[in-house]
């Protein structure tokens, strides 16, 4: 499968503890995304990036956020001191820069926070 | 800010019926407009996507039309079916112009039954 892949598909956390979550883009992308989706609601975007460069983050991203993409191919979203309000499928996607010129991102399949 | 305003919230349609899904966005500098479908526990899948150079793009038994005076776009699927039931989001970016466009602003999604 050559599609976007999440690690782990569910996670489930105590109130305070840190969480890590994996991302493998499709091999030819440069451009990673993280995405918060809540029960009921479009995705909302975290924060961005191209090869290593992170280039955005929202202001929904908290310090208690941190995203990497060290070598430009995986990234991880780290979560520190994991609160109830961040429960939540966390989605990344990946889409190739310049490309066919158009923004087209493509999802992988999630993966599923409960804090309790 | 809600940058993207979708509806309805929800829609049932008979089998072989037309299914209308409708979405205004704010922001003049949008110029890519997508249409994610999501079944449950999966992530969001590209179906089809518009710029406003054209007023209508259609792909199979999928329609976008776009009213770039009104700043509205819709979704039209014909012949419904029962595969079609999911949850249909409208997306809007900047287009793979810059460093910076990265980001989908999404609408808040409306959720399809389709009845055989």
């Amino acid at each position: 499968d050559t599609g976007v892949s999440q690690d782990p598909r569910h996670k489930i956390t105590k109130r305070g503890q840190n969480v890590t979550f994996r991302c493998d883009p499709i091999s030819e992308h440069n451009r990673l995304y993280w995405y918060r989706q809540t029960l009921g609601q479009g995705p909302e975007f975290l924060t961005y990036f191209q090869n290593e460069a992170q280039l955005e983050k929202s202001r929904l991203l908290s310090d208690r956020f941190s995203a990497e993409r060290p070598k430009g191919s995986f990234s991880t979203l780290e979560i520190q001191r994991t609160e109830q309000g961040d429960s939540a499928m966390y989605l990344c996607a990946s889409s190739l820069f310049p490309g066919t010129g158009h923004n087209e991102q493509f999802f992988g399949p999630g993966t599923r926070l409960t804090v309790l | 800010q809600q940058q993207v305003k979708q509806s309805p919230q929800s829609l049932i349609v008979q089998k072989g019926g037309i299914s209308i899904i409708n979405c205004a966005y704010e922001n003049t500098a949008f110029d890519y407009f997508p249409w994610y479908q999501q079944f449950p526990g999966k992530g969001p899948a590209l179906l089809i996507a518009i710029r406003p150079d054209v007023s209508e793009k259609k792909e199979g038994r999928f329609t976008i039309s776009f009213n770039k005076s009104a700043k509205q776009f819709s979704l039209h699927i014909m012949d419904s079916q029962p595969g079609d039931s999911a949850t249909y989001f409208c997306a809007a970016s900047r287009d793979a112009g810059g460093t910076s466009y990265g980001k989908l602003t999404f609408g808040q999604g409306t959720i399809l039954t389709v009845h055989p």
